[in-house]
């Protein structure tokens, strides 16, 4: 069974600041991975998606996750802030050789950015 | 090129109602997914329709059920609406079981009173 745990379900930084955010994921197969963003009353928009290529993925916005197998995280990242980044970023999974099935989502993680 | 769209927006229905949500996909897709998303939680996966079937099926009661249209539309009914059953629902469409990502409607709020 696929699970996704987001450590850490407030982040809050600075304008200009480095974004880290954290997930793991828990897969009996190799994993497609997402992170996808939800600003207020919007539905979710994909960042980025990785599906078994290159371990460093890069997506809209400047947002970027790395993909390790052996400590079983894809944590998202962006090396400067701003105030529209801020928004609820969820992490997902899917098992690969069921692509395109279900997502089993993280509880999402609300980053706030202050000026 | 038109997203995923969904009607309606906002629904208000009482307890032991019914409701019908519906949903277009993207241009070129031709599976569709539909999740709850609950307050200040993630979306969890209802079901997932393809070639007008259901294609598999998260953990929900029967009260939950779909269809799928020729044109790749689908709904979502829910009978004997439950309190907790006020959410987002969302429609995700993507095309076919490759790699390619799920992209997501903006939702439909259901508020049971």
């Amino acid at each position: 069974a696929q699970s996704v745990t987001q450590l850490g379900s407030h982040v809050s930084v600075s304008e200009g600041a480095l974004v880290l955010l954290r997930c793991n994921y828990s897969s009996s197969v190799p994993p497609y991975l997402f992170w996808y963003v939800q600003y207020p009353n919007q539905g979710l928009q994909l960042l980025l998606k990785y599906t078994s290529a290159a371990t460093l993925v890069k997506g809209i916005n400047g947002f970027e996750a790395e993909f390790k197998k052996s400590e079983t995280s894809f944590h998202l990242t962006k090396p400067s802030a701003h105030m529209s980044d801020a928004a609820e970023y969820f992490c997902a999974v899917t098992p690969s050789n069921q692509a395109g099935t279900a997502l089993i989502f993280g509880k999402g993680t609300t980053l706030s950015v202050s000026s | 090129d038109a997203g995923v769209t969904q009607s309606p927006t906002h629904l208000i229905k009482t307890r032991g109602q019914q409701v019908t949500l519906r949903c277009s996909p993207k241009s070129g897709h031709d599976t569709v997914s539909w999740y709850q998303q609950a307050l200040g939680q993630g979306p969890q996966f209802i079901f997932q329709y393809y070639e007008e079937e259901e294609r598999q099926r998260g953990n929900f009661p029967d009260r939950f059920s779909g269809h799928q249209f020729p044109n790749y539309s689908s709904e979502l009914n829910v009978n004997a609406l439950l309190l907790g059953d006020s959410a987002l629902y969302l429609c995700a469409s993507t095309f076919g079981q490759g790699d390619q990502p799920q992209h997501f409607g903006d939702g439909t709020r259901l508020s049971i009173l």
